[in-house]
């Protein structure tokens, strides 16, 4: 069964540093999303995208985020400068024709640890 | 902005006994939809509900939407330890026609104890 793929499973970085988080949709996806989840808190969304574009993002998703499909498969969210703040579970997830149709796929996540 | 709220946050039952949580919303949704997330594990679709006043079966699971489509649950018949995860209810809003945001309710933590 097709699945989203996410890349590292787990990183501990710096503050400051940059941090790019990779996702794999399922391929005859249109609708790309990122969420994030602080520890034993609810899922929060972040960011939408549909036509190589931003279709929505959140309050959370500030000047330091940025989302990206670079080739036709992939799909990344950069966090320019870390804040200890933004350690949390990050989950990314996809649709094949937007939310108000169907579900969202989502993967395993990427566990970001700011330090 | 839209906000989805749930209740409880916990709810610890001994396997066998029933299971109900709520979800409702500052504002009309277009559908709701209900995932489960293991300790641990990533959200995982359950259902999803478009019409006022449905209701849908999944086995011992049970999910209504509200008339006004504003209100949702999730009972489960005779929990099992199988069943010990989060519930998160999650809708679009109506009015704002959004296909690109889900809103999640924070979550019901459901423990069965064997």
């Amino acid at each position: 069964e097709p699945e989203v793929t996410q890349t590292p499973s787990h990183q501990v970085t710096q503050m400051g540093q940059e941090v790019i988080l990779r996702c794999v949709p399922i391929s005859n996806h249109l609708y790309f999303y990122w969420y994030r989840q602080i520890l034993g808190q609810k899922v929060e969304f972040l960011v939408s995208f549909y036509n190589n574009e931003i279709s929505e993002k959140s309050e959370i998703f500030d000047d330091q985020f940025s989302v990206e499909r670079p080739d036709g498969s992939n799909f990344t969210l950069k966090i320019r400068s870390t804040k200890l703040e933004d350690s949390a579970m990050y989950f990314c997830a996809s649709n094949p024709n937007g939310v108000e149709t169907g579900e969202l796929f989502f993967g395993e996540g990427s566990r970001l640890t700011v330090l | 902005g839209q906000q989805v709220m749930q209740i409880p946050q916990y709810q610890h039952v001994q396997e066998g006994e029933d299971f109900t949580t709520y979800c409702n919303s500052s504002t009309t949704l277009s559908n709701i939809q209900w995932y489960k997330q293991r300790p641990g594990g990533h959200p995982v679709f359950l259902i999803q509900l478009v019409k006022s006043g449905e209701v849908k079966k999944q086995k011992r699971l049970t999910f209504q939407f509200g008339e006004a489509k504003k209100n949702s649950s999730l009972h489960i018949t005779a929990t099992q330890t199988t069943d010990v995860g989060t519930y998160f209810c999650a809708g679009t809003s109506l009015f704002r026609g959004s296909n690109y945001k889900l809103t999640f309710g924070k979550g019901t933590l459901l423990t069965v104890n064997p």
